[in-house]
């Protein structure tokens, strides 16, 4: 079955800068690529998502890059602020449902 | 937004005895899922439901395990009898359908089940 590697399990910047995340990913049938955002004590908050026909997808401050080649994917946050500060979890499926969560990077935004 | 609500919070209960988790769906939503953390691993599928019927389920999904949605209530997930190692978070997530826009997972808070 699928696997989801995410690599960074936490990452800090300081308030302004980029912060990126990276997550590979083992089958080659999975298209459909969502980010889930989880602040403490609340919910998964879906952020973005990408799917295989295309290799970037942007929304405001977030860019997510898909590269089928090598199974990899990453969500780049510009112009970081406190507030996004929470648990990012990225995932692969292969058709929509049956989503196979990565680990979850704990990203700090130092104001 | 729209919201996934889970009850309880927080269960704690003895090996042996049953469990039913409640999840209340998006209103308008088709499929729903469970998925199981345990604390410091990676949130894990455990099964999807649409139309009266679990259409996939993962090994986690044990046969101990069961779901179903009477009557358009609550999405449930009952665990009878309960063991140890099904202590974890219980997130419920709904989707309005599988393609596009439509197949974006809403997720509850989760239950955190402990099992002694």
């Amino acid at each position: 079955g699928e696997k989801v590697e995410q690599h960074e399990s936490t990452l800090s910047v300081r308030e302004g800068d980029s912060a990126v995340i990276n997550c590979t990913y083992t089958d080659t049938a999975s298209s459909y690529f969502p980010w889930y955002k989880q602040e403490a004590g609340k919910s998964l908050h879906f952020v973005i998502d990408i799917r295989s026909n295309v290799d970037r997808k942007q929304s405001q401050r977030l860019t997510v890059l898909l590269d089928k080649k090598a199974k990899r994917f990453s969500l780049h946050i510009t112009a970081t602020q406190p507030e996004d500060s929470a648990i990012y979890f990225c995932a692969a499926s292969d058709m929509g449902y049956k989503l196979t969560f990565g680990t979850g990077t704990s990203l700090l935004v130092d104001p | 937004g729209p919201k996934v609500l889970q009850i309880p919070s927080h269960q704690i209960i003895d090996m042996g005895q049953m469990v039913t988790l409640n999840c209340d769906p998006v209103s308008n939503h088709l499929y729903f899922y469970w998925y199981k953390q345990i604390l410091g691993q990676q949130m894990e599928f455990l099964v999807n439901f649409y139309n009266g019927k679990v259409m996939e389920k993962s090994k986690l999904f044990k046969d101990q395990f069961s779901v179903e949605r009477p009557d358009g209530s609550y999405f449930t997930l009952k665990i009878q009898p309960t063991a140890l190692e099904d202590s974890a978070v219980y997130f419920c997530a709904s989707s309005l359908g599988l393609g596009g826009r439509k197949a974006e997972q809403f997720f509850g808070p989760g239950t955190r089940l402990t099992v002694l």
